[in-house]
């Protein structure tokens, strides 16, 4: 595997579920995020994650909880979502202090709320 | 201000033609500015950047012009051909500590025979 692989690709959710979208990075990079993005929208930034460690939480509803064990692993649970929680989730790795700010984009996990 | 504005939302180029993409910013701490391509099922990923030292950057068919008085910059695709057909996003990066991108909307491109 190489890059940012994510999984599942796709998601069919009822609002009383609870599920966890997986992501990993084979990059060797330090810092993580977890983007949502909607139809006719711009990417929006939910959490960012340093050497592990939570940096940036964007006013994230908490039916979203956030999961990061080590630097090339990144989780995002889910429940008690609605249905405009239905987007593509896309995740990326960057290698933070490098002067580089180039983000590598997984292909996304395409939920589905019903 | 944090948010790019970018436009057309959408634009339909005959093959060989140039498409032009633009996008404005009102932050003055904005310090890099990258342009993503993105595929149908695929995430996106970086084709072009630029820093506001210098008012243009070419790298093959793909050009940014950069306007720093007008805070603008703009993506040209020369000689724009059916594989270029993809959604485009601008981005913008602030000099905060953080290495946070700022995305506009989006501009869906279709190329044409």
């Amino acid at each position: 595997e190489t890059g940012v692989t994510q999984t599942p690709r796709h998601l069919v959710m009822g609002m009383t579920n609870k599920k966890s979208l997986k992501c990993e990075q084979h990059l060797g990079h330090n810092a993580m995020y977890w983007y949502k993005q909607s139809a006719k929208k711009p990417l929006e930034l939910m959490f960012v994650y340093n050497f592990k460690e939570q940096t940036e939480n964007n006013s994230v509803p908490s039916r979203f909880s956030p999961e990061c064990p080590n630097s090339s692993h990144l989780f995002l649970h889910l429940h008690t979502l609605q249905p405009e929680d239905s987007a593509l989730y896309l995740c990326a790795s960057s290698q933070a202090g490098s002067n580089s700010y180039e983000q590598y984009f997984g292909p996304g996990t395409r939920l589905t709320v019903t | 201000q944090q948010q790019v504005k970018q436009s057309p939302q959408s634009l339909i180029v005959q093959k060989g033609g140039i498409s032009i993409i633009n996008c404005a910013y009102e932050n003055t701490a904005f310090d890099y500015f990258p342009w993503y391509q993105q595929f149908p099922g695929k995430g996106p990923a970086l084709l072009i950047a630029i820093r506001p030292d210098v008012s243009e950057k070419k790298e093959g068919r793909f050009t940014i012009s950069f306007n720093k008085s007008a805070k603008q910059f703009s993506l040209h695709i020369m000689d724009s051909q059916p594989g270029d057909s993809a959604t485009y996003f601008c981005a913008a990066k602030g000099n905060f500590g953080n290495e946070k991108l700022t995305f506009g909307t989006g501009t869906r491109l279709t190329i044409i025979p």
